[in-house]
């Protein structure tokens, strides 16, 4: 049973335009939630991360908007380029100290110029 | 050193045999954590370790499975008597410390392949 459910699969956005990943989870217990961008033959990568006391948070090109009551978050990418072609996994965890990071199962975004 | 290191970088072994993976976490680092990747899907929570507690194992698919983390930097992750279904990118990361808002590094991983 997927904790962290993700989509869509796979996502082909226009240079230039916006490209947006959505996340819902089932567990209330969950206050932590990152996104890593994953590259062919790396690891994940930590891009960004939310606490749900708040509905936004942007880095750059990069937001986050958060939906506590409805227990959703969304990944958002203003002005696509090809380098952020790569594989995206939201992720929660638990507020306890003593906990993984649960991962969801991806998506592929293609930038095509 | 500079990242989290894993070796080797790729497995092939028979089934039945028992394969080591390594990690060498980040200098300091007190948290590690071992997930399974497969193709295509995000990774898999396996086990994690505090110093050289295991915290968390219940991620490990059965008894064949086990990790360690003696002195509480370099970690193994152990499968005995290997199977196909075993087959997958392994990857341990770390972390500072274990505080709900440390971010994870992730090593490069160890592609097992069992034929």
């Amino acid at each position: 049973q997927q904790q962290v459910k993700q989509s869509p699969q796979s996502l082909i956005v226009q240079k230039g335009g916006i490209s947006i990943i959505n996340c819902a989870y089932e567990n209330t217990a969950f206050d932590y939630f990152p996104w890593y961008q994953q590259f062919p033959g790396k690891g994940p990568a930590l891009l960004i991360a939310i606490r749900p006391d708040v509905s936004e948070k942007k880095e750059g090109r990069f937001t986050i908007s958060f939906n506590k009551s409805a227990k959703q978050f969304s990944l958002h990418i203003m002005d696509s380029q090809p380098g952020d072609s790569a594989t995206y996994f939201c992720a929660a965890r638990k507020k306890t100290s003593y906990d993984k990071v649960i991962f969801g199962p991806g998506t592929s975004l293609s930038v095509i110029p | 050193g500079a990242g989290v290191s894993q070796s080797p970088r790729y497995k092939v072994t028979k089934r039945g045999q028992d394969v080591a993976l390594r990690c060498d976490p980040i200098s300091g680092h007190v948290s590690l954590y071992w997930y399974r990747q497969a193709l295509g899907q995000g990774p898999e929570f396996l086990t994690y370790f505090n110093y050289e507690a295991q915290q968390d194992k219940s991620g490990l698919p059965n008894d064949r499975f086990s990790a360690e983390r003696p002195e509480g930097s370099i970690s193994t992750l152990t499968i005995q008597r290997t199977e196909q279904r075993d087959s997958a990118m392994y990857r341990c990361a770390s972390s500072l410390d274990q505080r709900a808002n440390e971010k994870l590094f992730f090593g490069s991983g160890t592609q097992l392949s069992v034929l």
